[in-house]
């Protein structure tokens, strides 16, 4: 069973640039959850999605970033317009349907954001 | 505002050595707790989880404590050894089986040999 994968490990964009950021779950796994972790700071919260569904964004700028888990495929990451301040490594997370008492969350290997 | 906190940021221990690593959180009311490992460059790998209703879980060398009264957890790690150098990080759950985490900045822990 694999783990939670991320493509690309490392994205460089120039200013202006879109990024996408993907994200394939675990076999089973129908949750997902997206961090980032910009230098020197903690991993920070940035959406919930279950498919087809975004469950709670409250961790999500308000401009130039959104993201989607559609019926099929993986959960992807858009940022829009990419400025400096969005280099940062961002992590994917996945946990199963029957998250009874667990919510053990699975963490990919992340993807770098660069931007020139 | 729910906010975890790991401090030192840093800790350098020799080979052999057993240690602590704390976390504290500002709202008690959460729903479980988990330590991680980060190793440069790399995701992150689930150490140990407890729920609100435990004390302390334990794999291995390691062992996990909570006190939800008080607002803190503890990451035990017995006989230290070189490959357990890595950045520890422990996260919060605050609403229900599946929720986002609050993450502490996490501890770098390096073991000399």
């Amino acid at each position: 069973n694999a783990g939670v994968m991320q493509n690309p490990r490392h994205l460089v964009r120039r200013r202006g640039q879109e990024a996408r950021l993907r994200c394939s779950p675990m076999k089973g796994h129908s949750h997902v959850y997206w961090y980032r972790q910009l230098p020197e700071e903690g991993l920070k919260f940035m959406v919930y999605l279950q498919k087809e569904n975004i469950i709670d964004e409250s961790g999500m700028p308000k401009e130039r970033f959104s993201a989607e888990f559609p019926k099929e495929g993986p959960s992807i990451l858009r940022i829009q317009q990419v400025v400096r301040g969005d280099s940062a490594a961002y992590f994917c997370a996945s946990s199963p349907i029957h998250g009874f008492g667990k919510n053990i969350q699975y963490f990919g290997a992340g993807t770098r954001l660069s931007v020139l | 505002k729910q906010e975890v906190t790991q401090i030192p940021a840093a800790l350098s221990v020799p080979e052999g050595e057993n240690l602590v690593l704390n976390c504290s959180f500002t709202d008690s009311a959460i729903y479980n707790l988990q330590w991680f490992r980060q190793d440069p460059g790399k995701g992150l790998t689930s150490l140990l989880l407890i729920q609100s209703s435990q004390r302390e879980q334990t794999s291995g060398r390691l062992n996990a404590s909570l006190d939800k009264s008080s607002g803190r957890s503890t990451l035990y790690i017995a006989a230290s050894q070189p490959g357990d150098s890595a950045t520890y990080l422990c996260a919060v759950s605050y609403t229900g089986a599946n929720s986002k985490l609050t993450f502490g900045k996490g501890i770098t822990l390096s073991v000399r040999p």
